[in-house]
Order: structure tokens, then sequence, then C-alpha cells
């Protein structure tokens, strides 16, 4: 079975271009997350989807970021105009939550990104 | 608010040694608990997870770990380590009914000398 799957995998910019991040998550997971990491802030949770819906955004650090699920199997992740702090591993995962239950989180491989 | 505590930064152990990875949680309720591995370059991997139930949970690759509310630990152990588990492990509380919303430690990073 495929897991979740995201590209780029490697992505080199310069400050003030646009980033997008792209996430398959896995087929009939109803939940989807962007985390981002990094050394020194570890793993942040930034968005997450419910039945492609945003639950919470307040991990989302700026109106330069902005996430959208248009439908259940894919997601985006934009950043607009880019900075050099925005360098980062962000993580897309999703998971087969159900009503009242913590499901695991199923991650992808990550998108690297480098703002130069 | 929710919070995972790993006092641990770095292990080092030897080759078939026992292994034991400390983790505390802040929560009001019961928790949801769960073990992550990161290989390098790789996305995390759930190893075990704990909602409800026995306290010792296995997981894949030989780990365990227990759930101890008393001390508010849920600390991961395995009793002879391979070179291959060298990586990067994280622990995480989630929320219930608030779904996703895991809570990150910041890791522990095993290294296996030989």
């Amino acid at each position: 079975d495929a897991g979740v799957i995201q590209s780029p995998r490697h992505e080199v910019t310069e400050m003030g271009q646009e980033v997008t991040l792209r996430c398959k998550p896995i087929s009939g997971h109803n939940s989807l997350f962007w985390y981002r990491q990094t050394m020194m802030r570890g793993l942040e949770l930034l968005i997450y989807f419910n039945n492609n819906v945003p639950i919470d955004d307040s991990g989302m650090p700026e109106d330069r970021f902005s996430a959208k699920m248009p439908n259940a199997s894919f997601s985006t992740l934009k950043i607009q105009p880019s900075e050099p702090r925005d360098s980062a591993v962000y993580f897309c995962a999703s998971s087969p939550v159900r009503a009242g239950v913590t499901g695991e989180l199923f991650f992808g491989e990550g998108s690297r990104l480098t703002v130069l | 608010a929710q919070s995972v505590t790993q006092p641990d930064i770095h292990i080092t152990v030897s080759e078939g040694a026992s292994l034991e990875l400390r983790c505390n949680y802040s929560y009001g309720a019961t928790p949801y608990l769960f073990w992550y591995v990161q290989s390098p370059g790789q996305g995390l991997q759930l190893l075990l997870k704990y909602f409800s139930g026995d306290t010792l949970v296995q997981g894949i690759k030989g780990f365990e770990a227990e759930f101890k509310r008393s001390q508010s630990s849920f600390n991961l152990r395995k009793p002879s380590v391979h070179w291959s588990d060298a990586a990067e492990y994280f622990c995480a509380v989630g929320a219930g009914t608030n779904a996703g919303k895991s809570t990150f430690g910041d890791g522990t990073t095993l290294t296996v000398k030989p």
C-alpha cells in the first residue's frame, strides 16, 4: 500500500519566492496534518484537517503560510513570500481518525526546504 | 495544555545492551501515548501506542513501553539493542477527541556502539 506521498523532497529557493509543498494522504484516512521540523523548535504542528476542513491552524506561523485541502486525496502548504527562517523539513501526516479516538499518525518522508 | 518531556537528548548504548528511553507527560485526563522512531532523512514511524487497558504495550522491532499513571511516564524499552536501532525517538501525547493534536517531545537520539 502506498504511504503518504510528499513532493518535492527537496526545494531550494530564494527569499521572496513562492513555495508550494504537496501531499497525498493515505487513501481512506480522513485527517491530514502539516508539521514543521527544525533543530531549534523540534516538531511543530502547523495545521490539521478533518474531512478536508481545517480544524486548527493556530500553529501556522504567520499570514505568509496557507494550506488547502481541496479534496480527500490532496493538500498543499504554501509559503508566500518565503524567508530564510522558513528553512526546515515539512512533514505531512495522515490518520484514520474516527470519532472520539486519537489515531496514530502516518508520516510522509518530508520536504526539505532551504530558503537562501 | 498537554506537554511531553524527554529528559535525555542523546543516549549511547552498546550493541546487545538493554535500552530505556524516558518520557514524561502532562495531561489532565487519560492520555493517548505514542512512541515514534525517525531514521535520518525519513519521516516518523509509529513504534507503539497506548490508549487503555494493559499498561505494558508491545510494539514493532522488539520495543515495549510501560504506562505508569502515578509517575506520568511512558518509558520505552528494548532488552537487546541492534545497530539498526540507531535513530531519533519521539514520545507523543494525543488528546482524545481532539484527535490529531499530538504533542511531541524534543526527541532522544540513540547511538549504538559496536
